[in-house]
């Protein structure tokens, strides 16, 4: 299948810092990549949706401008956040979806953030 | 909107045990259904998909079928192995190019 690769696996950062997390599609191409926030023993929350050349759409409640996203090609997303705090602390995980097929969506290994 | 309702864990089995993982859903329309499944320290996989009623999806032992009269997707697998010890997801698509719903997510243990 498909490969979706995130950078870095874990970062540990103090706070006020921010931190930018790569997605990547290794071996397709990607019009579109969601990202996601996982709590602990928790299901996965939608943050927002990237679309390849346009802003990202968030969800209700997530702050765009504490976390920018930038779809930059078809095969990178980014996720930055800005002026990290302790309870941004979480598992970050990004999926891509390809130029066709219903469901067809690929998931990242996650990275892990801990802000100190 | 539509929600993912799935049995809460953990759940603890012993070796070739029959798994049940109880899932349900509330959508408008005809959505795609999936199981992930996320191994210890990796990113979720694809399990198996079905995408429209009284599909079945299998892999690796595992079955699921569409239930829309009961807007199910249980997930089935015989005989279980400590290699399935994971933590299991239902999800949902509504339509193509849409984020997916998840449920919460079930841990299963596999003990020899």
């Amino acid at each position: 299948g498909a490969v979706v690769s995130q950078h870095p696996s874990r970062v540990i950062c103090k706070s006020g810092t921010s931190v930018k997390i790569e997605c990547r599609s290794l071996d397709f191409q990607a019009t579109t990549m969601f990202w996601y926030r996982q709590f602990p023993k928790q299901s996965l929350m939608l943050m927002a949706t990237s679309n390849e050349g346009s802003k990202a759409t968030y969800e209700q409640g997530v702050e765009k401008d504490k976390f920018l996203i930038n779809h930059a090609s078809l095969t990178l997303s980014t996720l930055t956040v800005t002026s990290a705090h302790p309870e941004d602390s979480s598992f970050y995980i990004c999926s891509a979806m390809g130029l066709a097929g219903v469901g067809e969506q690929f998931f990242g290994p996650g990275t892990r953030l801990t802000v100190l | 909107g539509d929600s993912v309702t799935q049995m809460e864990g953990p759940v603890t089995l012993s070796e070739e045990a029959f798994l049940t993982i109880n899932c349900t859903y509330t959508a408008t329309g005809y959505p795609s259904l999936f199981w992930y499944v996320q191994y210890p320290g990796e990113g979720l996989q694809l399990l198996l998909k079905a995408t429209k009623a009284d599909d079945k999806g299998s892999n690796k032992g595992f079955e699921a079928t569409y239930r829309k009269e009961t807007t199910s997707f249980h997930l089935e697998k015989g005989s279980v192995q400590v290699s399935d010890s994971a933590v299991y997801f239902c999800a949902l698509e509504s339509s193509g190019n849409t984020p997916l719903v998840f449920g919460k997510g079930t841990r299963l243990s596999v003990i020899a």
